[in-house]
């Protein structure tokens, strides 16, 4: 059974600094690897998918990386902003289609 | 806006009592999926379709649980005789195949 992790649960940064979230997931046979944000009560903004072929994908400030054989995917955000203050949310695709997620990271960004 | 809308947003009803929410997902994205998400949780899957076809369906969808997707367009999702246990967001996301996009959940609160 797929299991998906997330470290830290959360994590508070003063504005300006990059930092690093990170996801594991225990079957390294995945589709893909979504990142997602999440505001507080809202639903899930899509900010980057790696396909299992695929090192890393990069948007903007963001630059996640996908290590299938460890099991392992890490989301850097440069210079963050109190705008970035969000919950992170990692997911890896089986072969049904739906999504698995993790608990997510809550990023605090102080200015 | 062109993206997921889920109806409604938010509701409010006392246990024993059926409720229905609605998910119109992207145009032309054949697959719609449906999640639940519980306070400090990641999601977790609920059931798939593939245009009209329901495809696969979680464990967590008891018989109480329903779910339809009438010519492959929009999505009902039906709890019948709620109970506390199902407060939770309710998360509709659809794709035709890679990326998912989600909507912005519907709230639901049973008292």
């Amino acid at each position: 059974k797929q299991e998906v992790t997330q470290i830290p649960a959360a994590l508070s940064v003063p504005e300006g600094e990059n930092l690093v979230l990170n996801c594991s997931f225990t079957d390294s046979a995945i589709y893909n690897l979504q990142w997602f944000r999440q505001d507080p009560g809202k639903g899930l903004t899509s900010l980057l998918l790696i396909q299992s072929s695929q090192r890393e994908q990069t948007s903007g400030r963001l630059n996640a990386s996908l290590d299938k054989s460890s099991g392992r995917s890490t989301l850097y955000i440069a210079a963050s902003q109190p705008g970035d203050s969000a919950t992170y949310l990692c997911a890896v695709r089986g072969s049904q289609g739906n999504l698995i997620f993790g608990k997510g990271t809550k990023l605090s960004v102080k200015p | 806006d062109t993206g997921v809308s889920q109806d409604p947003r938010h509701k409010i009803t006392k246990r024993g009592q059926n409720v229905t929410f609605r998910c119109d997902p992207i145009s032309e994205h054949n697959r719609l999926y449906w999640y639940r998400q519980t306070l400090g949780q990641g999601p977790e899957f609920l059931t798939y379709f593939q245009n009209e076809a329901q495809l696969e369906k979680s464990r967590l969808l008891s018989d109480r649980f329903s779910a339809e997707r009438p010519k492959g367009s929009f999505s009902t999702l039906e709890i019948q005789r709620t109970e506390q246990g199902d407060s939770a967001m309710y998360l509709c996301a659809s794709s035709t195949g890679s990326e998912q996009y989600f909507g912005p959940g519907t709230r639901l609160t049973v008292t």
